[in-house]
């Protein structure tokens, strides 16, 4: 099994230009999640999907950022237009079911925005 | 403001010595808890989990402890081997929302 599979592993960007950063989860899996990660806060959950749909996205910090899951074998984190606040690994993550199902993590993306 | 503090950022320890992790929570109404241990340039990986209805589990050399009324999870590995050097998490969970923490890095001294 290949795991959950993230891209790109590094991203480099200017202020003011979009992101998008890819996650195919584990085949099987029911439920995805996007976290972030950073010193001061940890690991942050912005948005989780269970079935390809969004359930809670409170986390999502502000407009910029949006996600997508157009099927069961993808999805897409965006950020438009990105900060340099926004500089932060961040994670993807696939479980079987909702709920308290073990979570497996993707390898991440460095997001590093000047 | 966090729900889940690890106020350690780091510890030592001898191999083959006691690594005892510590979490915080504020929120009563978490139910589950779970450590997670990070590898660089890798994402984390489970290691062991608890209900709120135990208070301890083992599983190896790895044994979590949950102390509810003082809000305190911990999580002891012994003895301490150099793999065990990692980043480690330990998050909570109400419902359908994960709380993480910052973090401890762990270092085993051979």
């Amino acid at each position: 099994d290949a795991g959950v599979i993230q891209s790109p592993r590094h991203e480099v960007t200017e202020m003011g230009q979009e992101v998008t950063l890819r996650c195919k989860p584990i085949s099987g899996h029911n439920s995805l999640f996007w976290y972030r990660q950073t010193m001061m806060r940890g690991l942050e959950l912005l948005i989780y999907f269970n079935n390809n749909v969004p359930i809670d996205d409170s986390g999502m910090p502000e407009d910029r950022f949006s996600a997508k899951m157009p099927n069961a074998s993808f999805s897409t984190l965006k950020i438009q237009p990105s900060e340099p606040r926004d500089s932060a690994v961040y994670f993807c993550a696939s479980s079987l079911v909702q709920g308290r199902d073990t979570q497996y993590f993707g390898p991440g993306t460095r997001l590093t925005v000047l | 403001d966090q729900q889940v503090k690890q106020n350690s950022p780091s510890l030592s320890v001898q191999e083959g010595r006691i690594s005892i992790l510590n979490c915080d929570y504020t929120n009563s109404m978490f139910d589950y808890f779970l450590w997670y241990k990070k590898y660089p340039a890798e994402g984390p990986t489970f290691l062991i989990s608890i209900s709120s209805i135990k208070d301890k589990n083992e599983d190896g050399r790895f044994t979590v402890f949950l102390n509810k009324s003082a809000k305190h999870l911990s999580l002891h590995i012994v003895p301490s081997q150099p793999g065990d050097s990692a980043v480690y998490f330990c998050a909570a969970s109400a419902g359908n929302q994960f709380y993480f923490g910052t973090g401890t890095s762990l270092t085993v001294i051979p």
